[in-house]
């Protein structure tokens, strides 16, 4: 069975632009979460998505957003993007919130 | 605010070696806690989830206990190997009435096993 599958793995933009990042969950995942992950330092949580629906959100500027689809795959929005914005992008999925999270190999934003 | 500490940062370990690394959160009230295992410039890997109710979870040569009440988990990894080389992540899950808090991680302690 494929596991979390996120696109692009690479992208690089210039301050200001905007990003679209991409996530399937694995098969029969209604839960989707994303973390942003800047260099030496843990993933911090930005968002949870179920059943289509917000489930929690994360300390981000509102600048972030996302959305799930009815196949459960989901995207991460980020507008006027910021040089601090640079960072390792990964989803998770899971069955139920008390389940195990599976994350993906994340997508690196590059910000120039 | 719930946070997540591990110790040690870094650790090296001739292989073979049975070693122990910590976990520590300041809001006992999770759901769950998860360790993984993060290769450079991969996502991470779940290694085993320990629901709060639990006391440890053992999967091949890895032993991962959690007390609840004093904040702490432990991962033991036994006859370590050079694939063992690794950041370890430890992270806790929390369900308020507000919505789901997601998974609050800790820095990671970074394993490098010498052949």
């Amino acid at each position: 069975d494929a596991g979390v599958t996120q696109s692009p793995t690479h992208l690089i933009k210039t301050r200001g632009q905007h990003v679209t990042l991409r996530c399937s969950p694995i098969s029969g995942h209604k839960s989707v979460s994303w973390y942003q992950q800047v260099l030496g330092q843990g993933p911090q949580f930005i968002f949870q998505y179920y059943e289509k629906e917000e489930r929690g959100r994360g300390n981000f500027p509102d600048r972030f957003s996302a959305r799930q689809f009815p196949n459960y795959s989901s995207e991460l929005n980020v507008n006027a993007l910021l040089l601090g914005d640079s960072a390792l992008y990964l989803c998770a999925s899971s069955s139920l919130s008390n389940q195990p999270q599976h994350f993906g190999d994340g997508t690196r934003l590059s910000i120039l | 605010k719930q946070e997540v500490t591990q110790i040690p940062a870094a650790l090296s370990v001739p292989e073979g070696e049975n070693l122990v690394l910590n976990c520590s959160f300041t809001d006992s009230a999770i759901y769950n806690l998860q360790w993984f295992r993060q290769d450079p410039g991969k996502g991470l890997t779940s290694l085993l989830l320990i629901q709060s109710s639990q006391r440890e979870q053992t999967s091949g040569r890895l032993n991962a206990s959690l007390d609840k009440s004093s904040g702490r988990s432990t991962l033991y990894i036994a006859a370590s190997q050079p694939g063992d080389s690794a950041t370890y992540l430890c992270a806790v899950y929390k369900y308020s009435g507000g919505g789901a808090d997601g998974l609050t991680f800790g820095k990671g302690t970074h394993l490098i096993i010498q052949p």
